[in-house]
């Protein structure tokens, strides 16, 4: 079975460019997250999608947003791109909702902001 | 709010070695805790995980952790650390009250294992 996959692997931009991440979840599963890894402050989470609708969002400015498509696949938009949005961008799938439903991870995709 | 203190940044053990991290919650309500490692230049493969039921959680790889509700304490072992062992590992916690599933995360122990 495949795992969760997101691209691309790398994706390097320049202060006020727009960077978009692709994540696609395991087989079956119809929650998808996202995270941001950021050097010094850890793992945040960023944004919930579920059967379409953004669900949760955590504590981040509107010019990080997505949307998840009728496949459950899910894109991560980031406008107006900041130094400090370099970071490690880790996307999770989970079958439902139900909470202890242990969330898989992708191998991230690596934003670095120039 | 819920938050997750792990206690250590940077731990350095002994192949052969008791590997011991520390991970304390805060929560109003009962949590569901999680393990999880990440190897470098990867995403997080989960170690175990506690919902309800038995506190002693047993895991992959040959690690294992303790509900302790008075300790507020989740803390990860393993009697014998491998080389294979260095990693970053993450305590979690889930929030319960938000809807779906956010995980709330440590800031992670890094784990060198010395020969």
């Amino acid at each position: 079975e495949a795992g969760v996959t997101q691209s691309p692997t790398h994706l390097i931009k320049t202060r006020g460019q727009q960077a978009t991440l692709r994540c696609s979840p395991i087989s079956g599963h119809t929650s998808v997250y996202w995270y941001q890894q950021a050097l010094g402050l850890g793992l945040q989470f960023l944004l919930w999608y579920d059967e379409g609708e953004e669900r949760n969002r955590g504590n981040f400015p509107p010019r990080f947003s997505g949307r998840q498509f009728p496949n459950y696949s899910s894109e991560l938009n980031v406008n107006a791109l900041e130094l400090e949005d370099s970071a490690l961008y880790l996307c999770a799938s989970i079958p439902g909702r139900s909470s202890y439903n242990e969330q898989f991870f992708g191998p991230g995709t690596r934003l670095t902001v120039l | 709010a819920q938050s997750v203190t792990q206690l250590g940044s940077h731990v350095s053990v002994s192949e052969g070695a008791l590997v011991l991290l520390r991970c304390n919650y805060s929560s109003s309500v009962p949590p569901y805790l999680f393990w999880y490692v990440q190897y470098p230049n990867q995403g997080l493969q989960l170690l175990l995980k506690y919902t309800t039921g038995a506190t002693l959680v047993k895991g992959i790889n040959g690690f294992e952790a303790e509900f302790k509700k008075s300790e507020t304490s989740f803390h990860l072992t393993k009697p014998s650390a491998h080389m294979s062992d260095a990693a970053e590992y993450f305590c979690a916690v889930s929030d319960l009250k938000a809807a779906g599933n956010k995980l709330t995360f440590g800031g992670g122990t890094r784990v060198l294992v010395k020969p």
